[in-house]
């Protein structure tokens, strides 16, 4: 079973426009969100992460929303550039876990 | 800052053969993750060690597999008998902490082919 999906593979935006990427999860035990981002023939790298007590994290251009009620999350990168192209992976993290279940992945393309 | 390295970084077999993949991690991390990630999917979780110590494994590593962490430095994931369905990308992981919600710093991986 997917415990967390991303139901979009691919999300084409044009530079300076917001990129949002979405994240749906099933798994009530989750606590902890990731987002990290992914280069080809490179390993992932993290990019931004948010605790369940909260609802949004900023960093820089990445913010992070959490809405407990729907079991999702998104990811907004504003303005987008084409450096932001790569493939985006959403993951979450139980209260007493260890490992980090991981989305199929959404595919961003950032369009000069 | 060397980050984490994995080697090789491609390998083929044939079906049957056993192969031995390794991984090492930052130097002053404690917990070093295993994952494996198949075409259009996410990474999945292995198993993890925190130094020396196995203490996770998915269900997905079958008695095929087994992984080691000697002395709490590099790791080597061997793969027996290997089968076409254990082809992915195999890819590692370190961090620095024990509560679980560190980040993790991922390796390039190993790309296994078995014919």
């Amino acid at each position: 079973d997917q415990q967390v999906k991303q139901n979009s593979p691919s999300l084409s935006v044009q530079e300076g426009r917001i990129s949002i990427l979405n994240c749906d999860y099933t798994n009530s035990m989750f606590d902890y969100f990731l987002w990290y981002k992914k280069y080809p023939a490179e390993g992932p790298t993290f990019l931004i992460s948010i605790s369940s007590i909260k609802d949004k994290n900023e960093d820089g251009r990445f913010t992070v929303f959490l809405n407990k009620s729907a079991k999702h999350l998104s990811l907004h990168i504003v303005p987008s550039q084409p450096g932001d192209s790569a493939v985006y992976f959403c993951a979450a993290c139980e209260t007493s876990g260890s490992r980090l279940t991981f989305g199929e992945g959404t595919q961003l393309t950032v369009n000069p | 800052d060397t980050g984490v390295s994995q080697d090789p970084r491609h390998k083929i077999t044939k079906r049957g053969q056993n192969v031995t993949f390794r991984c090492d991690p930052i130097s002053e991390h404690n917990r070093l993750y295993w994952y494996r990630q198949t075409l259009g999917q996410g990474p999945e979780f292995l198993t993890y060690f925190q130094n020396e110590a196995q203490l996770e494994k998915s269900r997905l590593l079958s008695d095929r597999f087994s992984a080691e962490r000697p002395k709490g430095s590099f790791s080597t994931l061997e793969i027996q008998r290997t089968e076409q369905g254990d082809s992915a990308m195999y890819l590692c992981a370190s961090s620095l902490g024990t509560a679980g919600r560190e980040k993790l710093f991922f390796g390039s991986g190993t790309q296994l082919s078995v014919l």
